[in-house]
């Protein structure tokens, strides 16, 4: 199974932040890759698909990038109902595996 | 609007067994291709299984191949998972997600994207004596 790495676990933030959140994958997945955002007690909400295609929906202060082993998640200016955890999905092959999730929390 | 909603959760010894229900409102289910992903308490979001839309294809992840088993009825608009010899890392809130097929452009051609664009509510299972 395809391994995905997410960095960092954790950070702190304050509010109009730029906010890098980093994924690898073991091994190439083209641009097959998701983010999704998970706030306490609620369901994922998908963000970005393709590795860089924005859902419909959500502000474009977040956006994606990458290919092949490495991603990243950009929230431009974080705001205060961006502090959640992030998780980075691949699509590549089965079984489909996530990253162990980065959370993002107030300075 | 689309809605999906889990039911069938509940406490349960190791060894046993439980069936989770989805039911699917707001769009055309039979289109669609679902699974179902859970999360351990505390823990991150783990996939555990796949079905097309006419349930001729079907996937697993290696932690509950055998296990269980997921299937569908496009006429009740309805997604299952049969969930045997449970054990106690079973524990989890078990999501039901649409899952989108699309396209993306890239270097000169299209290629196949996948992506989670509903999820249910989630409902807990808790496998403990």
């Amino acid at each position: 199974a395809i391994q995905m790495t997410q960095s960092p676990s954790s950070l702190s933030a304050s509010v109009g932040d730029r906010v890098t959140i980093t994924c690898r994958a073991s091994q190439g997945i083209r641009n097959d890759l998701g983010w999704y955002q998970q706030k306490p007690g609620k369901a994922p909400k998908l963000l970005i698909y393709a590795a860089s295609y924005l859902q419909s929906g959500v502000p474009s202060r977040f956006s994606g990038s990458g290919s092949g082993t490495d991603f990243t998640l950009t929230i431009s200016s974080l705001q205060p109902e961006d502090f959640a955890t992030y998780y980075c999905l691949q699509d590549y092959n089965y079984p489909w595996t996530f990253g162990q999730g980065t959370k993002v929390e107030i300075k | 609007e689309v809605q999906l909603v889990e039911s069938g959760g509940g406490l349960i010894q190791p060894g046993g067994s439980l069936r989770l229900s989805c039911a699917a409102s707001g769009f055309t289910f039979s289109d669609y291709s679902m699974n179902w992903v859970r999360q351990a308490p505390g823990k991150g979001l783990e996939w555990i299984s796949y079905i097309s839309s006419s349930s001729t294809t079907i996937y697993y992840a290696d932690s509950v191949e055998g296990r269980f088993t997921i299937s569908r009825d496009n006429a009740k608009n309805s997604l299952f998972l049969q969930m045997n010899s449970l054990r106690a890392e079973d524990t989890a809130v078990y999501y039901c997600t649409r899952d989108v097929h699309s396209n993306y452009y890239d270097s000169g051609r299209y290629y196949p994207a996948d992506y989670f664009d509903f999820w249910g509510q989630g409902t807990l299972v808790t496998v403990s004596s």
